[in-house]
């Protein structure tokens, strides 16, 4: 089952925050989230693990709820290189299958 | 240190036709995933193997098989070509699989047009 996302596209100025959702209608065991910039390879971000736990190397926040089965990811201060497609994707049952969703278009213009 | 490199990074076949595409994956990591990710869409999981034994499929069809060598880098097989196999073929490395903790290095993927 793909983790749907929305929206589908939001445009910024630099300076200005946004939220990016992710939610499954299937639980949700950990959430993953990536960002790719036209012409490029995904770049991870973050781990969302059940329990509370996280794991990513950039200054971006997320929260993961477990019960709703839905998953955040907060841009603060957005700068010029966060202009990319974000993609979350979710584990399917526990397996190695991860599944992503449609994509999230950010632009931020100066 | 090199990142995950994969081979050819474009190529045009003909509908029929069969293609061989190559990942090597970052120095250590023995789990390597196949996604293809078309125009606008999020990358698709097609496989992921671990020590060289494969730990998980998508729903593609049998015409799409894979391999993991003892030295960690990988094949991908598409035989019988369709239009519709034309997308970015992404590889990906990590340092275990994928479940609950694998940070996931992806390629810079091979573009198959298919005429």
């Amino acid at each position: 089952q793909q983790p749907v996302q929305s929206p589908q596209a939001v445009i910024l100025r630099e300076g200005e925050d946004a939220v990016i959702n992710c939610s499954s209608s299937k639980a949700l065991y950990s959430v993953h989230w990536y960002r790719q910039k036209h012409g490029e390879a995904p770049v991870f971000l973050m781990i969302l693990l059940k329990g509370g736990e996280q794991k990513g190397h950039e200054k971006i926040s997320a929260s993961f709820n477990e019960k709703k089965q839905q998953s955040s990811l907060y841009l603060t201060a957005s700068q010029l290189s966060y202009s990319g497609t974000y993609f979350c994707g979710s584990l399917q049952g526990g397996s190695e299958k991860l599944v992503f969703g449609k994509g999230t278009k950010l632009t931020v213009n100066p | 240190d090199a990142g995950v490199t994969q081979s050819p990074t474009h190529l045009i076949k003909t509908r029929g036709q069969q293609v061989t595409l190559r990942c090597s994956p970052i120095s250590g990591h023995k789990s390597v995933s196949w996604y293809q990710q078309v125009l606008g869409q999020g990358p698709q999981f097609i496989f992921q193997y671990y020590e060289k034994e494969e730990r998980g499929r998508g729903n593609f069809p049998d015409r799409f098989s894979a391999r993991q060598f003892p030295n960690y880098s990988s094949e991908l097989n598409v035989n019988a070509l369709l239009l519709g196999d034309s997308a970015l073929y992404l590889c990906a490395s990590s340092l275990v699989g994928t479940a609950n903790t694998g940070e996931l290095f992806f390629g810079e993927g091979s573009r198959l047009t298919v005429l």
